[in-house]
Parts: C-alpha cells; sequence; structure tokens
C-alpha cells in the first residue's frame, strides 16, 4: 500500500534553516509528481511546491518562492524540501502528498509539525 | 491566484443527505477534488474529477459541479462522516498554483 512518511520538524529560530524529507512506499516513485502541503495550527491547507515525476520542473506559491526548495531523489524515494529564511508564519504541518494529473492529491503522508520562534 | 470559497460550517442529522459547496473562477476550467480530514489525522481524498471515488471510499459519497460550483453530497450520512472537508483545484488564472478552499466544517447530529 501506499505510504509516505515526513520527518525533519522541530522547532527552529526565525532566520534560519530546515530540511524536511518523506520517504516514499508502495508504488513507484519515480512515475509521481509530488507536492508539499502545509496547514497552520487551526487553520485550513495551503498548497507549498510540486515536483514533476523526474524533478525537471518545479513550482511553489508565492508565499515560500525563493526561500523555499523542493526537490527529489529517485533513487532514494524520497522528497525533500529545503526551507530557509524561516518565518513566524512558516509554523505549520508539512505534509507530502502524491499528485494525481496535476489536479488533485491522491495520498497524503501523516506530517511533521515545523514550528518558527525564537 | 484564484480563490475557492466554502461555508464554514454545515451541520446534518445522522442518516439525512448533506451538500458541500465549493465556488471559484477556476471551477469553470478545472473538476475540483475533496478532501476529508478528521482532528488530528492527514488529509483523505474522497471524490475527485467529475464524480470519481478512490478506492475504499463508500459510495455514499458523491460529487457534482455547473459553472464555478462544485458540491460534495453525503447521502446518508453517518457519525464517522464528521470532519473537515477541503476542495481544492488547481489555478485557472494563469499562474502554475494549486488552491485549496478554507474547509467546510460538518457536523453530524
Amino acid at each position: 500500500q501506499v505510504q509516505l512518511v515526513e520527518s525533519g520538524g522541530g522547532v527552529v529560530q526565525p532566520g534560519r534553516s530546515l530540511r524536511l524529507s518523506c520517504a516514499a512506499s508502495g508504488f513507484t516513485f519515480s512515475n509521481y509528481g509530488m507536492h508539499w502541503v502545509r496547514q497552520a495550527p487551526g487553520k485550513g491547507l495551503e498548497w507549498v511546491a510540486l515536483i514533476w515525476y523526474d524533478g525537471t520542473n518545479k513550482y511553489y506559491a508565492d508565499s515560500v518562492k525563493g526561500r523555499f526548495t523542493i526537490s527529489r531523489d529517485n533513487s532514494k524515494n524520497t522528497l525533500y524540501l529545503q526551507m530557509n529564511s524561516l518565518r513566524a508564519e512558516d509554523t505549520a504541518v508539512y505534509y507530502c502528498a502524491r499528485d494525481l494529473q496535476q489536479l488533485w492529491y491522491d495520498f497524503w503522508g501523516q506530517g511533521t509539525l515545523v514550528t518558527v520562534s525564537s | 491566484s484564484s480563490e475557492l470559497t466554502q461555508d464554514p460550517a454545515v451541520s446534518v442529522a445522522l442518516g439525512q443527505t448533506v451538500r458541500i459547496t465549493c465556488q471559484g473562477d477556476s471551477l469553470r476550467t478545472y473538476y475540483a477534488s475533496w478532501n476529508q480530514q478528521k482532528p488530528g489525522q492527514a488529509p483523505v481524498l474522497v471524490i475527485y474529477g467529475k464524480n470519481n471515488r478512490p478506492s475504499g471510499i463508500p459510495d455514499r459519497f458523491s460529487g457534482s459541479s455547473s459553472g464555478n460550483t462544485a458540491s460534495l453530497t453525503i447521502t446518508g450520512a453517518q457519525a464517522e462522516d464528521e470532519a473537515d472537508y477541503y476542495c481544492n483545484s488547481r489555478d485557472s488564472s494563469g499562474n502554475l498554483n494549486w488552491v485549496f478552499g478554507g474547509g467546510t466544517k460538518l457536523t453530524v447530529l
């Protein structure tokens, strides 16, 4: 069965960096685009970034453009999110999700919490 | 970028039918999906496209679309359907973005 397991969250000071990982199993990872989606405490879902199945194209929400970088290692079945210049408003649970037809998300991980605080 | 608008809260009596709606310009171009999220859990896809249910989703969940409005209907709501429901679609404004509605909290009475 499809499994997505995020890791790398934690407490970080404003301006610092953090890298999230998402380990995928149960499907051919290299055949699918992958997204990061976040959810601030008590708030709704916000799309963050998408990477194509082969890593050739990447798209970002305006709120993270220039600060976050999505990448993947298909040999390790792992998705990454490098987050730099973190701000308090980046505090959220970060989910990785498998892309469905570049329109929707068909499987989600359990999420990892990132808290940006001094 | 485009926005999707949902009613913040909806309630339904146990066993009755409820419709949750999502409005936005992008829905004139792209079908929505619906994601169910229970407290402390990750979202789960329940409906996508014209009216497609992933494996394991009960057939009491159905979707429809007309103009700029997508709808999720639960026919015979169960206690376990109490959750937040988020619609989403691709942005049609020319930006390569994906957008979510603000979510609807469904209470089953």
